[in-house]
């Protein structure tokens, strides 16, 4: 079946460091998304990607979608305590499975002051 | 983006028992998605709920463990039926706009204890 492996699952960083988060799909996907999900809290939508080689930028965040539209990657520029939470990529499916979507298993960040 | 009002946020109850959770949608949305989210973990669905038909269950999700009503465009309801400690877990609740290319949006989670 359908899989989206994302790594790493954890990552500490101190306050002002870069972080990045790396998703990695067994098949094409028709779009990918980015999700955060803060402590206590529930996964709240950042970005999609649908665009083969897609590059989108929000603030201190560059989310990439790969050429061949199976990988992804979000980084973080300077890393400040509110970044702190855990981010997932979702794969939306293709064909029989469009419409679904394909969670990582999500990387958690902490950032220390 | 839409909102869901998910109902309880939390609940602790008795093994044995069963807990029906509900999902209040703001707007008409064919699609809802119910997840199961352990401590610290991923996503996992269970189970994909169409207005007009029966829901679908991912592999290792049956019916008379999860069953799910979807009675009209906005609402949805997730039991968890005969409950043991290892049903202890966050429930989500999610849909999407119709439109193909749209984001998730989720309920707020419940957080069910079973002791």
């Amino acid at each position: 079946g359908q899989q989206v492996m994302q790594i790493p699952q954890y990552q500490h960083v101190q306050e002002g460091e870069d972080f990045t988060t790396y998703c990695n799909s067994s098949t094409t996907l028709s779009n990918i998304q980015w999700y955060k999900q803060r402590p206590g809290g529930h996964p709240v939508f950042l970005i999609q990607l649908v665009k083969s080689g897609e590059v989108k930028k929000q603030k201190r965040l560059t989310f990439q979608f790969g050429e061949a539209k199976k990988n992804s990657s979000l980084h973080i520029t300077a890393t400040q305590t509110t970044d702190v939470g855990t981010y997932f990529c979702a794969g939306r499916g293709r064909g029989s499975t469009l419409g679904r979507l394909y969670f990582g298993r999500g990387t958690q960040l902490t950032v220390w002051p | 983006s839409a909102v869901i009002s998910q109902k309880p946020s939390r609940d602790i109850c008795q093994r044995g028992t069963s807990l029906t959770i509900q999902c209040q949608v703001d707007s008409q949305v064919t699609m809802m998605f119910w997840y199961r989210q352990q401590p610290g973990q991923s996503l996992t669905l269970i189970a994909t709920a169409n207005q007009g038909s029966e829901a679908t269950y991912e592999s290792g999700f049956v019916i008379d463990k999860f069953p799910i009503s979807r009675p009209n465009l906005t609402f949805s309801t997730l039991t968890v039926s005969n409950m043991s400690p290892e049903d202890s877990s966050i429930y989500l609740c999610s849909s999407k706009a119709d439109s193909l290319n749209t984001e998730a949006f989720f309920g707020q989670g419940t957080r069910l204890t079973v002791v």
